[in-house]
């Protein structure tokens, strides 16, 4: 079955350039998209179709995408950026769909 | 105001049954390809299934895990989703999530605003 895989952890201080990747097989065919979450909540996206950003997320957050790898960026990382990031996409034949394993961001 | 609320969850015991209902609100259900998304404790988040309008097929697909146990199901007419879950195992515990993405026309003339919705969630757990 398809995998996305992320790294565990990711770790920077405030203000620095957090970077989170993803690599999948079927990526350069599909787009990735991006969800932050938090302990207790639903999850929120963050970039949809490789790099968009839905309105209300912060013009920090920016999304890339090139050969099998996906990459979320946050610039300026802030306390409250921190949690678990996952990405999100299909296989080569858009019928399933699966998340990578999840980030865990701590901007400290 | 694009709305999902799912109920249905409780406690079952493992080769058990539930039944999962999604309630949809505020978008044109009829048109729209729902998924259901789970996680479970101490756990990252889990692609359960999908299910496309009936104009594209109706078809469905199911992550490995759960295929030939689960089943989705929509009425359009009360624009609900259900999730049938049959077989229950405990590592089927988790809250499960009701998703639509997707774009949204609005306006004159029409404009495209993606949307991404997620229900709370409906918890559910299987244990002896």
């Amino acid at each position: 079955s398809y995998e996305l895989t992320q790294s565990p952890s990711v770790s920077v201080s405030p203000g620095q350039t957090a970077r989170i990747t993803c690599s999948g097989d079927a990526l350069p065919k599909n787009y990735a998209y991006w969800y932050q979450l938090k302990s207790g909540q639903s999850p929120v996206l963050v970039i949809y179709e490789d790099t968009k950003r839905p309105s209300g997320i912060p013009e920090r957050f920016s999304g890339s995408s090139s050969g099998t790898m996906a990459t979320l960026t946050i610039n300026g990382a802030q306390v409250g950026d921190g949690g678990d990031y996952y990405c999100y996409s299909t296989d080569s034949r858009g019928n399933h769909w699966v998340f990578g394993g999840g980030t865990k961001l701590t901007v400290l | 105001e694009v709305q999902l609320v799912e109920s249905g969850g409780g406690l079952e015991k493992p080769g058990g049954s539930l039944r999962l209902s999604c309630a949809a609100s505020g978008f044109n259900f009829t048109n729209a390809w729902m998924t259901w998304v789970r996680q479970g404790p101490g756990k990252g988040l889990e692609w359960v299934g999908r299910i496309k309008s009936k104009s594209d097929g109706g078809t469905t697909d199911y992550a490995a895990p759960v295929k030939d146990r689960f089943t989705m199901s929509r009425d359009d007419s009360k624009k609900m989703l259900y999730l049938q879950m049959n077989s229950l195992k405990i590592e089927d515990t988790g809250v499960y999530h009701c998703v639509f993405y997707g774009y949204i026309g609005s306006g004159s003339p029409i404009v495209l605003n993606y949307v991404d919705v997620w229900g709370k969630g409906t918890t559910v757990t299987v244990s002896s």
